[in-house]
């Protein structure tokens, strides 16, 4: 199993450029998620899916959209990236089995910078 | 609001010295709680968990965590550090409430001299 994995692991655009982040999970989680994560603030829920076709806001949603057109995918859109963006976003999944309720599973993360 | 407080930003140890992380939620109702660790260059994995039960919980390499329910404190511990223990460390929070959103704290950054 590959777990949770994320494309791209790196990426570098100019204000104004759009651009999509992958999240894939092979553990057949139900819960999806996506973090930011900044210096001395820890990680920040952006969006999160409780299932294929369903996603929700987190607690800094603006300027990022979000898909999850099948349960295995976790799509992450910036429509127009603003340096503000710049930060490490990690996506995550858990299971809605009671044994390993809440506990999530992350992926590698992908630095954006934003110029 | 529901939040997580981590009481050191960064923290500078020895080998074989103990330590204990700080962790407080504010939170009036059940709770589970997590430890995640984060080694350089790597992602966020789980180290420990506390659902229910004894309030004692062991995780892997020899941490443990308390969870003092009065206090609303998930104190992190190791009784002797290793080099391979400097990490970023992230206290967790999820309200029981048949949810499943997760409040991190800001995280610790430990650094272990050897």
């Amino acid at each position: 199993n590959a777990g949770v994995t994320q494309t791209p692991k790196f990426r570098v655009l100019k204000t104004g450029q759009s651009m999509t982040l992958l999240c894939a999970q092979d553990m057949n989680h139900e819960y999806m998620y996506w973090y930011r994560q900044d210096p001395g603030m820890g990680l920040r829920l952006i969006h999160y899916s409780v299932g294929e076709g369903t996603t929700a806001k987190g607690e800094v949603p603006d300027g990022y959209n979000v898909s999850r057109l099948k349960k295995q995918n976790f799509l992450l859109g910036l429509e127009s990236a603003a340096p503000s963006q710049t930060s490490v976003y990690f996506c995550a999944s858990s299971s809605d089995s009671h044994a390993l309720l809440n506990e999530q599973f992350f992926g590698p993360g992908t630095r954006l910078t934003v110029l | 609001a529901q939040s997580v407080s981590q009481h050191n930003h960064h923290v500078i140890l020895s080998e074989a010295a103990s330590l204990e992380l700080g962790c407080n939620y504010s939170y009036g109702g059940t709770v589970n709680l997590f430890w995640y660790v984060q080694y350089p260059g790597q992602h966020l994995q789980l180290l420990l968990k506390y659902f229910s039960g004894d309030p004692l919980v062991k995780g892997i390499k020899g941490f443990e965590a308390e969870f003092i329910k009065s206090k609303f404190s998930f104190n992190l511990r190791k009784p002797s550090v290793q080099w391979s223990d400097t990490a970023e460390y992230f206290c967790a929070v999820t309200p029981n409430t048949g949810g499943f959103k997760t409040i991190f704290g800001a995280g610790t950054r430990l650094f272990v001299k050897a």
